[in-house]
Parts: C-alpha cells; structure tokens; sequence
C-alpha cells in the first residue's frame, strides 16, 4: 500500500500565524491519465472529518480561503494563511490514485 | 441537507458478527458511491470499503477481504456493512461517507464497535 509521511506530526500555531503541513507519498500519485487524487480532511476535536481540499489544491465546499494545497509527484503541501482558533484540530492527507486508499496518519494542529 | 446516520454498533465478542447500517437522505443516494472509514481509539482514519452507486463493485482494505462486505439498498436509501469473524483490532468508530465531487465530501456521526470478550 501507499504509505503517506505527514510532518510535522504537531504543530503549535499564534491566532493570525500561517502554518505548513507536509504530506510525502511513497510512490507518484500522478496517474496515467495526469490526475492527481490527493485530498485533504481535518478532524476538530470530537467531531467527524471533514474535506478541505480534493485534487491537490481544489477548495471543498464552504471551505474558507485561507487554507491553500499545493504539490505534485510524491510531496505535497496545506497551507494555513492566518490561522483562526476553529482550525485546531488533526489535519489528514488522503490518496486515491492507488488501489486501498491511505490516509496518513495526522498532523495535530493546537493554538498558542 | 446531506445527512448520514450510522447505526448498529455495540460490543460483540471475537469471532462474532455485527452489521452496521448508515441511513442517507438530502441528496440522491443512488447516484453516489459510498464508503466506510473506521478510526480505532485515539488513533488514525483508515478506509474499510466502498461500493459503486449501483452496488455492483465492492472494493475492501486487505485485513478485511473475506471478512466483512459492503452493500447498499438504493430504495432505501441505506448503507450496509456486515462484519463477521470481528477481531479485536476490528475495534474502531465507523464512519459512513459519500463520494460526490470527492472520496468522503460528507460523513456521517460515526458508530462505535467494541471488539472484546
């Protein structure tokens, strides 16, 4: 199965601060046809996973714009611009371009 | 309003069965596929199984396969996850999501399923 490396495994962050998390994959997630099915799912404290970003960099629905995905190949990138206190949670990488599809395994993300 | 209502967790023995139901409503469940996540106590999400919108291809994680299956009642709107021979790392919450613009764009609460003698 694919294996997916999120870093920071937690990450501590001021209201208004922008934050990076990593997601590197153990293999290409570009498929044969050019897509790239990486995702992305935050989980706020005692409440279900939500989606963020589908596709590398796509916005979810009612998802703010301050959260960004970048990345290609095997690494991949959310970015937090200005992060606000409803944001603390544990962040998820997702792919899907592999059959049994893998999450990693979380960034935590707390506020200062 | 998408919403998912997982059902018919509990504790159950090794070696035993349980079957969890997730109830749809607010969008058309027949056009959809679905999936189960599970995430077992204090640690990550992990995919189980997904089923196309017709029903006619099932796809499960290997620790699984032969154990557990995945159907659908499109009348009924319904969501299905029969799980047999469960094992103590079986343990988790489960999760109910649909795939419409992406895999999971919405899950449901979770159902917890305890695993233990």
């Amino acid at each position: 199965d694919v294996v997916l490396t999120q870093t920071p495994s937690t990450l501590s962050a001021t209201i208004g601060q922008s934050v990076s998390i990593s997601c590197r994959s153990s293999q290409s997630l570009l498929d044969s046809a050019g897509n790239t099915y990486l995702y992305w799912y935050l989980q706020r404290p005692g409440q279900s996973p939500q989606l963020l970003i589908y596709l590398v960099s796509n916005l979810g629905s009612g998802v703010p714009n301050r959260f960004s995905g970048s990345g290609s190949g095997t690494d991949f990138t959310l970015k937090i611009s200005g992060v606000e206190a409803e944001d603390l949670g544990v962040y998820y990488c997702m792919q899907a371009t592999h059959a049994a599809l893998t999450f990693g395994s979380g960034t935590k993300l707390e506020i200062k | 309003e998408v919403q998912l209502v997982e059902s018919g967790g509990g504790l159950v023995q090794p070696g035993r069965s349980l079957k969890l139901s997730c109830a749809a409503s607010g969008f058309t469940f027949s056009n959809y596929g679905m999936h189960w996540i599970r995430q077992a106590p204090t640690k990550g999400l992990e995919w189980v199984a997904s089923i196309s919108p017709s029903g006619g291809s099932t796809y499960y994680r290997d620790s699984v396969k032969g154990r557990f299956t995945i159907s659908r009642d499109n009348a009924k709107s319904t969501l299905y996850l029969q799980m047999d021979s469960l094992r103590s790392e079986d343990t988790a919450t489960y999760y109910c999501a649909t795939e419409g613009y992406a895999p999971f764009d919405y899950w449901g609460q979770g159902v917890m399923v305890t695993v233990s003698s």
